[in-house]
């Protein structure tokens, strides 16, 4: 079974800072993983998806990479400032293309 | 504007009274999609629809219902409340299986 994990589970940096965030997957064969952004008491938001066969998305001051092979995906945040404070979640799409998991997500904190 | 809506943003009931969160989107999207999110345990997949009259469960479907009469419309149904079902939900639409995820602002439900 599928399982998604994020490392670390929080984050504190001062602004300014570029920032790595870690998911993991355990099966490979997945379809696509997007990164999510979800501010308190709101829904997520789509940051970047990444099909398989890709290596990485960029989209402004983000960059989304994808190791499928080793199970890890990173995103980078440059320059960060303290809008970026948020829990940044990445979800795996199965093959299959339907069901989804998500990882418990990371808790970003950036202080001014 | 596209969006996913849901209703109602906030439900307190006792427990086994029946009730329907609904879920529209206007983005003519071919798949929908249920999620709960507890503290610790994350986001999780209850049903899924890959098109009108086409749903499968994903993770935790017990003690849910759904439906998918018409492409735009996914409501979520809950024959018999309990306790357990207290949970943050959120609905999501993408255009198909395994593409970008657009997600509602979710529906915090208390069961008492």
């Amino acid at each position: 079974k599928q399982e998604v994990t994020q490392i670390p589970a929080a984050l504190s940096v001062p602004e300014g800072e570029n920032l790595v965030l870690n998911c993991s997957f355990t099966d490979s064969a997945i379809y696509n993983l997007q990164w999510f952004r979800q501010d308190p008491g709101k829904g997520l938001t789509s940051l970047l998806l990444i099909q398989s066969s890709q290596r990485e998305q960029t989209s402004g001051r983000l960059n989304a990479s994808l190791d499928k092979s080793s199970g890890r995906s990173t995103l980078y945040i440059a320059a960060s400032q303290p809008g970026d404070s948020a829990t940044y979640l990445c979800a795996v799409i199965e093959t299959s293309y339907d069901k989804v998991i998500f990882g418990p997500g990371t808790s970003l904190s950036v202080i001014p | 504007e596209a969006q996913v809506t849901q209703n109602p943003r906030y439900l307190i009931t006792v427990t086994g009274k029946k009730l329907t969160v609904t879920c529209s989107q206007n983005m003519n999207h071919e798949y929908m999609s249920w999620y709960r999110q507890d503290p610790g345990l994350g986001l999780r997949q209850i049903y899924y629809s890959m098109n009108v009259e086409v749903t499968d469960k994903g993770d935790v479907p017990e003690g849910y219902k759904v439906s998918r009469k018409e492409k735009r419309n996914f409501p979520l149904i809950l024959e018999s409340p309990s306790p357990n079902q207290t949970s943050l939900y959120f609905c999501a639409s993408s255009f198909a299986g395994g593409t970008e995820a657009f997600f509602g602002q979710g529906t915090r439900l208390t069961v008492v």
